[in-house]
């Protein structure tokens, strides 16, 4: 089975705290994405990366950056956390290989719910 | 880029109703098409796909047809339980320049009264 796993499932940070979430995956996997999902907006998608170092901005970057320096890990970065980035955070991972029947679909971690007070 | 809508809960039934959640896609091409489920607390997981015109994806009771005449894939169930309340999302790929993301729905909301 795919495994995503995410390092915390709920975290509390002040404003202006520097943040770190962090996105493991065990499915060799070339693509990272991550993910914001609030209240009637539905996903949005921060940064996503196709291959180590590699990274590329999603809908919504401002105020956040990304690492990807290991092909299994992708950290996303709150450089100073702030009250409206309150939300929860989603991490995912896909294939790229076009002859796969896996090929574009995604496989979620659990989340990490962050509040930021 | 590719754009998907579907409808927004929340959708309210009692139990063995059927359901039915629209989505329709603007696309270039044939990409896949995408059905993900969300419970309680949980991250995003597939529920079913298709990847061509025409296919029938199913899970758990679940079916969506690939109808690329009316440009849909609408969810169905024909008899919902209370297990079935979760958020509902209709994604397809990016496309253009956009690599191997998806794009998603905003979401339903279903909610299975006893």
């Amino acid at each position: 089975d795919v495994k995503v796993t995410q390092s915390s499932r709920y975290l509390v940070k002040r404003t202006g705290e520097k943040v770190f979430l962090e996105c493991v995956q065990d499915m060799d996997h070339e693509n990272m994405f991550w993910y914001r999902q609030d209240p009637g907006l539905g996903l949005r998608l921060i940064y996503f990366s196709y291959d180590v170092k590699m990274k590329e901005k999603g809908d919504i970057p401002e105020g956040y950056s990304v690492s990807r320096e290991k092909k299994e890990r992708f950290s996303l970065i709150l450089e100073s956390a702030s009250t409206n980035q309150t939300s929860m955070y989603l991490c995912a991972s896909s294939l790229q290989r076009r002859t796969s029947i896996l090929y574009n679909e995604q496989f979620f971690g659990p989340g990490t719910r962050l509040t930021v007070l | 880029g590719n754009s998907v809508t579907q409808m927004e809960g929340p959708v309210t039934l009692s139990e063995e109703a059927f359901l039915t959640i629209n989505c329709t896609y603007t696309a270039t091409g044939y990409p896949s098409l995408f059905w993900y489920v969300q419970y309680p607390g949980e991250g995003l997981q597939l529920l079913l796909k298709a990847t061509k015109a025409d296919d029938k994806g199913s899970n758990k009771g679940f079916e969506a047809t690939y109808r690329k005449e009316t440009t849909s894939f609408h969810l169905e169930k024909g008899s919902v339980q209370v297990s079935d309340s979760a958020v509902y999302f209709c994604a397809l790929p990016l496309g253009g320049g956009g690599a191997d993301g998806l794009t998603f729905g905003k979401g339903t909301h279903l909610i299975i009264q006893p």
